[in-house]
């Protein structure tokens, strides 16, 4: 089974700034998906962006961003401009017959 | 599209009693998802359904735990007898994957938050 480390516990950005989100996973299957998933304080998980492994070219969705380092195993979010309503627990997930989660990244926003 | 709808969305209960959590997945969905999220374990998944069949239930974390799904629309997650180490917020996903292997987006409801006195 795969393993998913997110090493950043908490941070904080200045609103309209750029901040990266850390993500390292580990699995020995070839063919694999990685995800971001957001949980503001409402508990709602949501879909922030996909990336599939067996691709080269780093996803992106309006603001945010991954630096997809296959060979490293890193997957990286990058939030661009960030807004107020960013704020909010962060997860990377590595998913390929089963679903890992890291431990999440707490993210405040400062106005 | 309604998006995955579970119920209730808050359950206060004494231990011992019997808990019934319920998911309608999104429709046209195929997979099923059921995960717990603690401050001490983070997100688990428990147990994942492909055309209503178990496919993998490695995670569920004992017999007291069992998770149905009668028909494409509609699984419930059991806990009989519960305990207070089972209060967590319990999701429910669902994804679009046509076979046993997990493959497409997972999309959440909103949860059930449990907690057991």
């Amino acid at each position: 089974a795969q393993t998913v480390t997110q090493s950043q516990p908490e941070m904080s950005v200045q609103e309209a700034e750029t901040v990266t989100l850390s993500c390292t996973y580990d699995t020995s299957e070839s063919d694999y998906y990685l995800f971001w998933y957001k949980q503001p304080p409402s508990r709602q998980m949501i879909l922030v962006i996909r990336q599939e492994a067996y691709k080269q070219q780093n996803a992106t969705e309006n603001r945010f961003s991954v630096n997809f380092q296959k060979a490293a195993k890193s997957f990286s979010l990058k939030i661009s401009d960030s807004q107020l309503g960013d704020a909010a627990m962060y997860f990377c997930a590595c998913q390929n017959n089963d679903m890992r989660f890291g431990a999440g990244t707490r993210l405040t926003v400062k106005p | 599209d309604a998006g995955v709808i579970q119920s209730p969305r808050h359950e206060v209960t004494e231990m011992g009693q019997e808990v019934t959590l319920r998911c309608k997945p999104i429709s046209g969905h195929n997979s099923l998802f059921w995960y717990r999220q603690t401050m001490m374990r983070g997100l688990e998944l428990l147990i994942y359904f492909n055309n209503n069949v178990p496919i993998d239930d490695s995670g569920m974390p004992e017999d007291r735990f069992s998770a149905k799904m009668p028909n494409a629309s509609f699984s419930t997650l059991k806990i009989q007898p519960s305990e207070p180490r089972d209060s967590a917020v319990y999701f429910c996903a669902s994804s679009a994957g046509t076979s046993g292997r997990i493959q497409e987006t997972q999309y959440f409801g909103p949860g059930t938050r449990l907690l057991v006195l």
